[in-house]
């Protein structure tokens, strides 16, 4: 069985840039779920993706998006990027989007915007 | 809005010693959860309390519910250095599992 996977491991970007993280799900698991991390703070929630569709998003702005495909694997996608964007990117896969599955989390993507 | 809040944010021990870090939440929720964070690195799932009063122990740490307090606890026994990290407690918001983390709170054994 394999765990939650993220690509790339670090990026760095420019301001007004657009960026894209992607994620692989753990086998058997159908919702993935997005975090920031900013440096010093606990993750806060971006949105969460069940067999493809949204399925609850936090306080972010429309230039967060994202996509869950088929097999289950997810994109976050960021567009113009500001200063304050620079954080841990967390995918957070799970059974389901609701109940009490634990979720697992990947070893996230480190986003420098300068 | 539920929030989530730690305490202490930062916990320095001697290796040995006992000690409890305190999570207190805003409003109603049967789901809480407890992570480990090592530096630069992922979150690793500790424990899961899904109801009143539920206890939960993993060698040296004990996690615990009291939803009527809208309280959980993480007990550190006899600490070790290899306990050292940033803990988080997080609780499920509404129907969906979406997680509302802490403020985190950073632990540093000392020999």
């Amino acid at each position: 069985e394999t765990g939650v996977t993220q690509s790339p491991t670090h990026l760095i970007k420019t301001r007004g840039q657009q960026v894209t993280l992607r994620c692989s799900s753990q086998s058997g698991h159908n919702t993935v779920s997005w975090y920031q991390q900013a440096l010093g703070q606990g993750p806060q929630f971006i949105f969460q993706y069940y067999r493809e569709e949204e399925n609850g998003r936090g306080n972010f702005p429309p230039r967060f998006s994202g996509l869950q495909f088929p097999n289950y694997s997810s994109e976050l996608n960021v567009n113009a990027l500001e200063l304050d964007d620079s954080a841990l990117y967390l995918c957070a896969s799970s059974t389901t989007g609701w109940g009490t599955d634990t979720q697992y989390f990947g070893p996230g993507t480190r986003l420098t915007v300068l | 809005e539920l929030k989530v809040e730690q305490n202490p944010l930062f916990l320095s021990m001697q290796e040995g010693k006992n000690y409890t870090i305190y999570c207190n939440y805003s409003t109603t929720s049967d789901r809480l959860y407890w992570y480990r964070q090592d530096p630069g690195k992922s979150l690793e799932s500790l424990f899961v309390l899904l109801s009143n009063g539920a206890v939960k122990q993993e060698g040296r740490l004990m996690a615990s519910l009291d939803t009527k307090a809208r309280l959980s606890t993480l007990h550190i026994t006899a600490a070790v250095h290899d306990l050292s990290a940033t803990y988080f407690c997080a609780v499920a918001g509404g129907a969906t599992n979406k997680l509302i983390f802490g403020t985190g709170t950073l632990l540093a054994v000392q020999p």
